[in-house]
């Protein structure tokens, strides 16, 4: 399959070794995050989500941290498997209205 | 597999052209959300379809349009192509509106403009 050959910021790491990968959202009424998981030749594909009113969610394998105060989320992937090769993708939502802004986007390698 | 699907794969056309972009929903999805996918923006939100009715628009060019038809399935049509239009189309699909409904992506239309 092909996929878009986006210029974005990269991150390598080993088998095995913890991920974490960081996104900047903009909109301070932003009250719902997503993280969104890309592999190559394919769509988006949802990871974990979280709402403002927590600043941690896990799941298997992935916790998702949210810091209101500097507008920061960020990805914690465990045990990092060659099968987590992909960009990762942050998106911010606001209820009420109905769509969602994605972030630039990171693309993980993970080395076997 | 999403559920989502869109049609054609890959389309590749001139300048000047106009091409339609095809999605089927998951079942029981009743919206639709388009989004473009380029090199330097990334994944822009185009416009959103709940029950055939438009219910969001993001960064959509006069020059393209949508419209969701009563199967639910829904079309976008990109008409007086630019090279600066070649990108993936990814369309999305959810039981409801609103952002904390699960999108689920199709694998996308690769178009490119020559």
């Amino acid at each position: 399959g092909e996929s878009v050959g986006l210029h974005l910021p990269t991150l390598s790491v080993q088998e095995g070794d913890n991920s974490i990968i960081n996104c900047a959202y903009s909109n301070s009424a932003s009250d719902y995050f997503i993280w969104y998981k890309q592999e190559s030749g394919k769509g988006p594909q949802f990871i974990i989500d979280i709402r403002s009113n927590m600043d941690k969610r896990q799941g298997q394998r992935v916790t998702v941290l949210l810091n209101k105060t500097v507008k920061h989320l960020s990805l914690q992937i465990a045990a990092t498997q060659p099968g987590d090769s992909a960009v990762y993708f942050c998106a911010e939502g606001e209820t009420g209205a109905n769509n969602l802004f994605f972030g630039t986007g990171t693309r993980l390698t993970v080395i076997p | 597999d999403s559920g989502v699907t869109q049609t054609p794969k890959h389309l590749i056309t001139a300048t000047g052209q106009r091409v339609t972009l095809r999605c089927s929903p998951r079942s029981g999805d009743l919206s639709v959300y388009w989004y473009q996918q380029s090199l330097d923006q990334g994944l822009q939100f185009l416009i959103q379809y709940y029950n055939g009715e438009e219910r969001a628009k993001g960064n959509i060019l006069e020059r393209f349009s949508a419209q969701q038809f009563p199967d639910l399935h829904s079309e976008l049509n990109l008409s007086s192509l630019e090279l600066g239009d070649s990108a993936l189309y990814f369309c999305a699909s959810s039981v409801g509106t609103g952002p904390s409904y699960e999108q689920y992506f199709g694998p996308g239309t690769r178009l490119t403009v020559t």
